[in-house]
C-alpha cells in the first residue's frame, strides 16, 4: 500500500507570500492520478489540481501542482486570506485499486 | 450541477449497523460514466475512503474496512448507500458521500456536505 507523506505538517505564512506544500510517496505513482484538495473548517474538500498540475474548474491560476515519481508540490503564488486551510493530497492507485490520502498541511496566518 | 446530500442516523450504538444515505440531484446516477463513494474523515484527522459503486451495482471497497462494508445503489430514487457493521467508538465520523469521475483519473468532486456519524451507548 502506497502511503503519502505531506510536509510540512503545519506552515505559517502571511497573505501575499508564497507557499510550498510537499507531498512525498512511498512508491512511484502515476501523476495522472494525483491530486490536492483544499478542506476549510466546517466544509468537505475541495478539489484543486488533478493530474498533478491540471487546475480543477473555477480553480484560481495562483494553485498550481508539479512533480512527478515520488515527489509532488501544491504551489500558492501569493496567498489571499481565503486561502489558509488544510491541504490534502489524494493518489488513486490500481494495485491494489483504492484511494489513499495524505495526513494534511495546515496552512495558518503568521 | 450535481450535487450531494448526505442523511441518516448522527447517533449509533456499539456492535449495531450503521446506515447512510446519499441523494444526488442535478444528474442520473443511472446515466453512467461516474462513480459513486463514501469516504469518512474522523474527527480532527484526516480522510479515508471507503469504497465506490457504479451504477449496475459494482462495487470496490477499502480492503481494510471490506469486511463490514456494503455500498449500494438505487436508480429508481438518485440513491446510493452505505451500510457499515459491528461498529465501534472507531467509526465515530464524519460521513462524505461524493462522486468520482474517470474522465478526470477518478477524481473525488463533487463532495456532499458531510455528516457526522457517532458511536456510543
Amino acid at each position: 500500500e502506497i502511503v503519502l507523506t505531506q510536509s510540512p505538517g503545519t506552515l505559517s505564512l502571511s497573505p501575499g507570500e508564497r507557499a510550498t506544500l510537499s507531498c512525498r510517496a512511498s512508491q512511484s505513482v502515476s501523476s495522472s492520478y494525483l491530486a490536492w484538495y483544499q478542506q476549510k473548517p466546517g466544509q468537505a474538500p475541495r478539489l484543486l489540481i488533478y493530474g498533478a498540475s491540471s487546475r480543477a474548474t473555477g480553480i484560481p491560476d495562483r494553485f498550481s501542482g508539479s512533480g512527478s515519481g515520488t515527489d509532488f508540490t501544491l504551489t500558492i503564488s501569493r496567498l489571499e486570506p481565503e486561502d489558509f486551510a488544510v491541504y490534502y493530497c489524494q493518489q488513486y492507485g490500481s494495485s491494489p485499486l483504492m484511494y489513499t490520502f495524505g495526513q494534511g498541511t495546515k496552512l495558518e496566518i503568521k | 450541477q450535481v450535487q450531494l446530500q448526505e442523511s441518516g442516523p448522527g447517533l449509533v450504538k456499539p456492535s449495531q449497523t450503521l446506515s447512510l444515505t446519499c441523494t444526488v440531484s442535478g444528474g442520473s446516477i443511472s446515466s453512467g460514466g461516474y462513480y459513486w463513494s463514501w469516504i469518512r474523515q474522523h474527527p480532527g484527522k484526516g480522510l479515508e475512503w471507503i469504497g465506490y459503486i457504479y451504477y449496475s451495482g459494482s462495487t470496490y471497497y477499502n480492503p481494510s474496512l471490506k469486511s463490514r462494508v456494503t455500498i449500494s445503489v438505487d436508480t429508481s430514487k438518485n440513491q446510493f448507500s452505505l451500510k457499515l457493521s459491528s461498529v465501534t467508538a472507531a467509526d465515530t465520523a464524519v460521513y462524505y458521500c461524493a462522486r468520482l469521475n474517470p474522465d478526470t483519473a477518478m477524481v473525488i468532486d463533487p463532495w456532499g456536505q458531510g455528516t457526522l456519524v457517532t458511536v456510543s451507548s
